[in-house]
């Protein structure tokens, strides 16, 4: 079967850096999301890795391996609003968007 | 304006009654979806419809009916819940089927009583 694989809660202090990872077994790979989800409210799309790397973008970065089932997401400088829940999704190899059950990030002063 | 609305955002209703969910997208896109979100679950894809002609259906229980007017309008009617059925229900678009970027609304949050 299919799988994603995330811890389902983190905490963290304001100011420091939090390492949000995120394992996957699919039936073929065409890509992989992260989404943050503010409690009540939408997910809204952070990044998009289709090749191995890191992808940088402000405060948050993004790094695959693709040999590797393995996928992270990197928040620097962490602020209070950055509490929310962080979704990891694979689109396989029909393009379907298998999801993981979420990571909730609280965020301490 | 958001660029995908949901309405209502919270709903109550019992297990005998009949109720829609409303979706409205106003970004262009050519594919909608239904998902269904619970607590410390996985998103459950429900529905997806491309060009409004429906291309999945997750094997969603037929008290779940899904309609889809036009490219901008997705509809989830619902009749005979069971309490298990509530949850939030989230509607996304995105630009094609292959277009990976979801763009979601703020979903209608469902309780059966």
């Amino acid at each position: 079967g299919q799988n994603i694989d995330q811890p389902t809660e983190m905490t963290a202090t304001e100011g420091a850096i939090v390492q949000i990872n995120c394992t996957y077994q699919t039936s073929g790979f065409n890509g992989l999301f992260w989404y943050q989800q503010h409690a009540g409210e939408a997910p809204t799309f952070l990044s998009y890795n289709v090749l191995d790397g890191l992808e940088e973008k402000g405060r948050f970065s993004s790094f695959l391996s693709r040999s590797k089932g393995y996928s992270y997401l990197l928040l620097k400088e962490l602020q209070m609003k950055d509490s929310a829940s962080y979704l990891c999704a694979v689109k396989d190899s029909n393009y379907q968007l298998i999801w993981g059950a979420g990571t909730k990030l609280i965020i301490k002063p | 304006e958001t660029g995908v609305t949901q309405t209502p955002r919270h709903l109550v209703m019992g297990m005998t009654n009949k109720k829609s969910l409303k979706c409205e997208q106003h970004l262009g896109h050519n594919a909608m979806y239904w998902y269904k979100q619970s607590a410390k679950k996985p998103l459950e894809l429900m529905f997806v419809y491309n060009f409004k002609e429906q291309t999945e259906n997750n094997s969603v229980p037929s008290r779940f009916s899904p309609e889809c007017p036009n490219s901008s309008h997705l509809f989830l009617h619902l009749h005979t819940l069971q309490p298990e059925d509530s949850a939030l229900y989230l509607c996304a678009s995105s630009q094609g089927l292959d277009t990976g970027e979801l763009f979601f609304g703020e979903g209608s949050r469902l309780t059966v009583l």
